[in-house]
């Protein structure tokens, strides 16, 4: 079956440290891959997205970025955080369009 | 805005009671879909009601569509307090898969 793994569940950054967070997908082969953003009480807002090997779309124009290095890879990134970078950020992958997406379990994001 | 919206944003109801919750959204989608949300957790997908059905039904849950109104419910029959929890609308609109999700409605089942 498949499976979703986002780590860390919870991550605590000073303004202006950098961000990697990691998401990885076993029992599929060439999902698509999303990246989330929650504020809190809120609905999710996509960040970007991938249907393939070093393909990423940005949805919004922000201080984050996304990489995907192997198929079931997909990776957040910041150089240098900002407060409004905060919220709970959610990962998922789904095997094609038309067809429901899976989440991780989130990591909670708190800028000091 | 192409995001959907949700109503009522909060439910409160007894156990054993039905609880709907009504998804609006603007654009012409592919399909809609009802995802559920645990305190501090992940999206759990419940159901994916394609744009050409108009019900689907899935256990204690029922979905409807109407393409005509842009509008989705979602029934919960004989609620539980394990089904407290934020329920969302998300809505796919192109061949890449991408969601638009609503506010989502906080629904609270009380024993």
């Amino acid at each position: 079956s498949q499976t979703i793994h986002q780590w860390p569940a919870t991550l605590v950054q000073p303004v202006g440290s950098p961000l990697s967070l990691e998401c990885t997908v076993e029992g599929t082969s060439n999902p698509n891959l999303y990246w989330y953003r929650q504020a809190a009480g809120r609905g999710l807002q996509l960040l970007f997205y991938s249907v393939g090997i070093g393909q990423i779309s940005s949805e919004v124009p922000q201080n984050l970025s996304a990489s995907r290095p192997q198929d079931r890879q997909f990776i957040l990134s910041s150089k240098k955080l900002l407060l409004s970078d905060s919220g709970f950020y959610l990962c998922a992958w789904s095997g094609a369009w038309n067809q429901p997406q899976h989440f991780g379990d989130g990591t909670r994001l708190s800028i000091l | 805005s192409q995001q959907g919206e949700e109503d009522p944003q909060a439910l409160s109801i007894q156990e054993g009671e039905n609880a709907t919750m009504n998804c609006s959204y603007k654009t012409s989608i592919n399909n809609l879909q009802w995802y559920r949300q645990n305190s501090g957790r992940g999206l759990v997908h419940l159901i994916l009601i394609r744009s050409n059905e108009r019900e689907k039904h899935s256990g204690r849950l029922r979905v409807t569509l109407d393409t005509s109104k842009k509008s989705s419910s979602l029934l919960i029959t004989a609620s539980r307090a394990a089904d407290t929890a934020s329920y969302f609308c998300a809505t796919e609109y192109d061949m890449r898969g991408k969601l638009i999700f609503g506010q989502g409605t906080e629904l609270s089942v009380k024993p």
